[in-house]
C-alpha cells in the first residue's frame, strides 16, 4: 500500500515569506506526527495529532509555526515569516493510533530559507 | 523529560564484519519502547529494530540485534556481517506509552560507513 507522502520534496523560499508543508498519512492511521531535522538541533519533535486534535503544541519552536489536520487525514504545517534558522528537513510520520509502537515516516520536505 | 544520548558521531566498519552502535537514555518511566532507525541519503527513516522495555529478551531482526540493559539504561545495536547497504545514519529513539510521551525522542545519530 501507499506510504506516507510529503510535498513538496524541496522548497526554497526567501526570508520573510510564508510556506506550507503537506503530509498525507497512511490511510486509516489516526495519529500523525511532525518532526524537524536540522544540523544544529538534530531530530526534534514538533507536534502530534490524534484525529484532528493536537493536544500539545509545546514542541512548536515559535508562534510562527502552526499545524492543522482536517478530516483525520492530510496535515499542513505552516511557517509564517520564515527565518534562516527554519531551514531544515521536516519529517512527517503516522501510526495506527497514539502510542502505537511503529511510526511510518515520509520522505521529508527540505526547506531552505535564503 | 526523556533524553537519548549517542556519543559516537561516526564509525567505520569493514564489509562482512560486526559493528556495535551505542546508545544510552534517561527516563523515569517503567514501560516504554526503544528503537533504532536507519536514515540513508534518501532521507527516508527506516525502522531497523524495536525493543519493548517489559521484555527481558533482546530483540533480533536478521543481522541486527540489540543489547538492552534496562537497569543501566543502555540500548546498543549490533550489526553482523555488515553490508555496503548498511551505510547510513543510525538513530536511537525512545517512546513512552502515554499521551504526549508517545512522541519519539531521538539521539543525535551516528554516521556508519561500511568499507568494501
Amino acid at each position: 500500500g501507499a506510504g506516507v507522502s510529503q510535498s513538496p520534496s524541496n522548497k526554497v523560499t526567501e526570508k520573510g515569506k510564508d510556506v506550507e508543508l503537506r503530509c498525507d498519512p497512511i490511510s486509516g492511521h489516526t495519529a500523525l506526527y511532525w518532526y524537524r531535522q536540522s544540523l544544529g538541533q538534530g531530530l526534534e519533535f514538533l507536534i502530534y495529532f490524534q484525529g484532528n486534535s493536537a493536544p500539545d503544541k509545546s514542541g512548536l519552536p515559535s508562534d510562527r509555526f502552526s499545524a492543522e489536520r482536517t478530516g483525520g487525514s492530510v496535515s499542513t504545517l505552516t511557517i509564517q515569516r520564515t527565518q534562516q534558522e527554519d531551514s531544515a528537513v521536516y519529517l512527517c510520520a503516522s501510526s495506527y493510533y497514539l502510542s502505537s509502537y511503529e511510526q511510518y515516516f515520509g520522505p521529508g520536505t527540505r526547506l531552505t530559507v535564503t | 523529560a526523556q533524553t537519548v544520548t549517542q556519543s559516537q558521531p561516526e564509525m567505520s566498519v569493514q564489509e562482512a564484519e560486526t559493528v556495535t552502535l551505542s546508545c544510552t537514555y534517561d527516563t523515569s518511566e517503567n514501560n516504554y519502547y526503544l528503537f533504532w532507525y536507519k536514515q540513508p541519503p534518501s532521507r527516508q527513516m527506516i525502522l531497523v529494530i524495536r525493543q519493548e522495555a517489559y521484555k527481558q529478551q533482546n530483540a533480533t531482526e536478521n543481522r541486527f540485534s540489540v543489547n538492552f540493559q534496562k537497569a543501566a539504561k543502555s540500548f546498543s545495536l549490533k550489526i553482523s556481517d555488515s553490508q555496503l547497504g548498511d551505510t547510513a545514519m543510525y538513530f536511537c529513539a525512545f517512546m513512552g506509552l502515554t499521551g504526549a510521551n508517545s512522541k519519539l525522542t531521538f539521539g543525535k545519530g551516528i554516521t556508519l560507513s561500511v568499507r568494501p
